[in-house]
């Protein structure tokens, strides 16, 4: 079956700190995405991954960066946590090709910035 | 660009009563489609999908959804809830590269 994986449910982190948040999956996926949710917003794209070592800034990408070293990781680095950073981090991944690929969503992480 | 809105914020419906979830999309071709749902503390699960062909799409759980390109609409029915079904539905749109467009989100509360 399916699997996502995010390394933490939770995560309190103070403002500044430089934070990580690690996925992976284990579906030989070539896409992978960061979102976050935040209530009556919805799912917004930080960032999306195709291959790699290869990054597309999604539609909310100022103060966060990403890696990905190897096919089934990618993570998302919040270089200097803000409390306006407080929000649901999901990660998902899916075959290549365009969106009509459906997407597979970790559980999530609750990160509270302090 | 494509956009999705979500016109329910918080739906109340009673154990077995049907339920219709609304979705409406603005892209200027044809899109995909697809309807999400999430349970409390999970991730997002695929309820179903829509690229092409029949209209009516048959997903898990027992759900179903209907594509009318004319009404720019894809919403999501149930013909009676369980309580299980109460959770967050999340409609998205797709279009020919890689970037899902989500609304904001339905909660569909279950009452006994």
């Amino acid at each position: 079956d399916v699997k996502v994986t995010q390394s933490s449910r939770y995560l309190v982190k103070r403002t500044g700190e430089k934070v990580f948040l690690e996925c992976v999956q284990d579906m030989d996926h070539e896409n992978m995405f960061w979102y976050r949710q935040d209530p009556g917003l919805g799912l917004r794209l930080i960032y999306f991954s195709y291959d790699v070592k290869m990054k597309e800034k999604g539609d909310i990408p100022e103060g966060y960066s990403v890696s990905r070293e190897k096919k089934e990781r990618f993570s998302l680095i919040l270089e200097s946590a803000s409390t306006n950073q407080t929000s649901m981090y999901l990660c998902a991944s899916s075959l290549a090709g365009d969106s009509n690929q459906p997407q597979h969503f970790g559980d999530g992480t609750r990160l509270s910035i302090l | 660009a494509q956009s999705v809105t979500q016109p329910d914020i918080h739906i109340t419906v009673s154990e077995g009563a049907s339920l219709e979830l609304r979705c409406n999309y603005s892209y200027g071709a044809t899109p995909y489609l697809f309807w999400y749902v999430q349970s409390p503390g999970q991730g997002l699960q695929l309820l179903l999908k829509y690229f092409s062909g029949d209209t009516l799409v048959q997903g898990i759980k027992g759900f179903e959804a209907e594509f009318k390109r004319s009404q720019s609409s894809f919403n999501l029915r149930k013909p009676s809830v369980h309580w299980s079904d109460a959770a967050e539905y999340f409609c998205a749109v797709g279009s020919n590269d890689y970037k899902l467009s989500f609304g904001a989100g339905t909660t569909v509360t279950v009452r006994a």
